[in-house]
């Protein structure tokens, strides 16, 4: 079974620096796709960035970029230049077989 | 992009009674559907997948009974939570994957809260 373990329930970061979010998974696969989602206060589910398995170039969206070891399990998301429209939920997901498995989050906020 | 509409947002009933819940993809067909429970400040638990024509496959410990779903056409997926007691209280998603993952990956409903009193 896949398994997905964020260990850091809240973090903080001052506005405008960067903070790092750890995301670790366990799986037997060699394809698949790994994503971090934000979710708001409104509760609605951004996609931030994902990652596909096979590549080994770590994604980049804007602010956004991870660190993604696969021999590790690693996926870790980096946020630069912190907005305060980054405080969230933030969920690390797993995905294969068209199905996810969602780790249980780290509440980000940012501080003005 | 794909957007899945989620319908209600918000909906409060009485205990015994049954609240349906709908999402639809707008722009694209979802011949599947994902629908997950998120408890407060916990992460999404997956219910069940609905397939278009097909019967809902639900993970274990979810009552199929108590929790509805039907898959009607390639646009509509309903959960129905019948018989509603207030520790069915809790946030309700849908999910779809997009027209092509590589452009879109999945996407999400924006939730439906539900409070049974």
């Amino acid at each position: 079974a896949q398994t997905v373990t964020q260990s850091q329930p809240e973090m903080s970061v001052q506005e405008a620096e960067t903070v790092t979010l750890s995301c670790t998974y366990d799986t037997s696969e060699n394809n698949y796709y790994l994503f971090w989602y934000k979710q708001p206060p409104s509760r609605q589910m951004i996609l931030v960035i994902r990652q596909e398995a096979y590549k080994q170039q770590n994604a980049t969206e804007n602010r956004f970029s991870v660190n993604f070891q696969k021999a590790a399990k690693s996926f870790s998301l980096k946020i630069s230049d912190s907005q305060l429209g980054d405080t969230a939920m933030y969920f690390c997901a797993f995905m294969n077989f068209n199905q996810f498995y969602f780790g249980t989050g780290t509440s980000l906020t940012v501080i003005p | 992009g794909a957007v899945v509409s989620q319908h209600p947002s918000r909906v409060i009933c009485k205990s015994g009674t049954s609240v349906k819940i709908e999402c639809r993809s707008l722009d694209f067909q979802a011949t599947t559907m994902f629908w997950y429970r998120q408890f407060p400040k916990q992460s999404l638990m997956l219910m069940a997948t609905s397939n278009e024509g097909s019967k809902a496959t639900y993970e274990q410990g979810v009552e199929k009974d108590k929790f509805l779903i039907n898959h009607a056409s390639l646009t509509l997926s309903t959960l129905t939570v019948t018989s509603a007691h207030p520790e069915d209280s809790s946030f309700y998603i849908c999910s779809a994957p997009g027209q092509g993952f590589e452009n879109y990956g999945y996407t999400f409903g924006s939730g439906t809260r539900l409070t049974v009193v």
